[in-house]
């Protein structure tokens, strides 16, 4: 299997420009989770799915950010519009069943100017 | 809640030295515990897991971790570094029956010197 695959995996844009994040789980696996890490809050988990159906997003910072799983296999972190505090690097996780091991994808560094 | 408080942002060793990066949660109830590693500009991979039973736990490249709840800690160890095990370490929790909500300590900066 190849892992999870994010892309882009460097993404750089102006402030106020939409950006979308891509994700690809591990087939089979079932959540699908989306963190964010920067220097001064370190890891955060951002929202998680189950069977492609959102269980918790209270770690999603605000309007500007949506998150889709229109099926087993896909998932896009949205953020419209971004701002240079958006800056960070957004992984992508997923694993088989909840309390299981999650495996990470190599991220997503976003740069907003 | 759950919080997870790793107790030292870096930790500079020699190589062949001994290693503990320490790891302290919070919880009113039964949890899951990882032990994850991050390499520059990757993403995180397991190193460890305690979910149940023995509460000395071994993974992968030699680490170990011990379970003490009484103490409520989740200490990493490896009795001998290297130089490739220059990378920081982090400590999550998640309880039973939660989804697999991972809760990330801030992380252990581990530099492994020759």
């Amino acid at each position: 299997d190849a892992g999870v695959i994010q892309s882009p995996r460097h993404e750089v844009t102006e402030m106020g420009q939409e950006v979308t994040l891509r994700c690809k789980p591990i087939s089979g696996h079932d959540y699908l989770f989306w963190y964010r890490q920067t220097m001064m809050r370190g890891l955060e988990l951002l929202i998680y799915f189950n069977n492609n159906v959102p269980i918790d997003d209270s770690g999603m910072p605000e309007d500007r950010f949506s998150a889709k799983m229109p099926n087993a296999s896909f998932s896009t972190l949205k953020i419209q519009p971004s701002e240079p505090r958006d800056s960070a690097v957004y992984f992508c996780a997923c694993s088989r069943g909840g309390g299981n091991i999650q495996y990470f994808g190599a991220g997503t560094r976003l740069s907003v100017l | 809640a759950q919080s997870v408080t790793q107790l030292d942002s870096q930790v500079p060793v020699f190589e062949e030295a001994p290693v503990e990066l320490r790891c302290n949660y919070s919880s009113s109830v039964s949890v899951y515990l990882f032990w994850y590693v991050q390499y520059p500009n990757q993403g995180l991979q397991l190193l460890l897991k305690y979910l149940s039973g023995s509460t000395l736990v071994k993974g992968i490249n030699g680490f170990e971790a011990e379970f003490n709840k009484s103490q409520t800690s989740f200490h990493l160890r490896k009795p001998s570094v290297h130089i490739s095990d220059t990378a920081e370490y982090f400590c999550a929790v998640t309880r039973y029956n939660q989804g697999g909500k991972l809760i990330f300590g801030q992380g252990t900066e581990l530099s492994v010197k020759p």
